[in-house]
């Protein structure tokens, strides 16, 4: 199994562009989340998901957007880079509350 | 306000032996769930135990258990006979209590780099 699947790796961007960071997951997880963790400061909630069509803000979602129009896939959206968005970026999924998440293997982004 | 702290930024342990990384929550909620994370330098996140608050025992996978004291508000990672591929960074998370329906996100401690020494 493919399990959860993030792309790019690795990403550098200019202040002031836009991208999409990917995650699919195969495994018919309803709950999915985007964190970035940044040195010292452990990993932060971006946005979340408890299923398709509904998404929430985390503790950290300005300059971030998300949608999620299927059970599989949840991008992110970052819509106008800035520096402090440097980072590294996870993508999570789970089957519920109460199960452990799984996670992508991660994109570091730098923006110069 | 629910919150997870790892007190210890950095351990060292010899290798065979065991170590403790320490966790403590703070809920008021009476059902929640705490789970334990490896991220070694390669960077990808590995989930390694889960404690329910309701669970009878200790959780146990492996090398890994989880000493579980709910008075005190701790669940303490055990590694026994801690192996070189053990240097990681460990992180503690707790299920967030949530009032409204299902969304229960996960709340993260800062992190605990153990270093396992030859």
């Amino acid at each position: 199994n493919a399990g959860v699947t993030q792309t790019p790796k690795f990403q550098v961007l200019k202040t002031g562009q836009s991208m999409t960071l990917q995650c699919a997951q195969d495994m018919n997880h309803e709950y999915m989340s985007w964190y970035r963790q940044d040195p010292g400061m452990g990993l932060r909630l971006i946005h979340y998901s408890v299923g398709a069509g509904i998404t929430d803000q985390g503790e950290v979602p300005n300059g971030y957007n998300v949608s999620r129009s299927t059970t599989e896939d949840f991008p992110l959206r970052l819509l106008s880079a800035a520096p402090s968005q440097t980072s590294v970026y996870f993508c999570a999924s789970r089957v519920g509350p109460n199960t452990e998440a799984f996670f992508g293997q991660g994109t570091r982004l730098t923006v110069v | 306000a629910q919150k997870i702290t790892q007190t210890q930024p950095g351990m060292f342990v010899q290798e065979k032996e065991a170590v403790t990384l320490d966790c403590t929550y703070d809920t008021s909620d009476p059902s929640y769930g705490l789970f334990w994370y490896k991220q070694p330098s390669s960077g990808e996140m590995i989930f390694l135990i889960y404690q329910g608050s309701y669970d009878q025992q200790n959780a146990t996978e492996g090398r890994y258990s989880l000493n579980f004291q709910k008075a005190r508000k701790s669940a303490n990672l055990v590694i026994s006979a801690s192996q070189l591929g053990d240097s990681a960074m460990y992180f503690c998370a707790m299920r967030e209590a949530s009032r409204a329906g299902n969304n229960r996100k996960l709340i993260w401690g800062l992190g605990t780099s153990l270093a396992v020494n030859p």
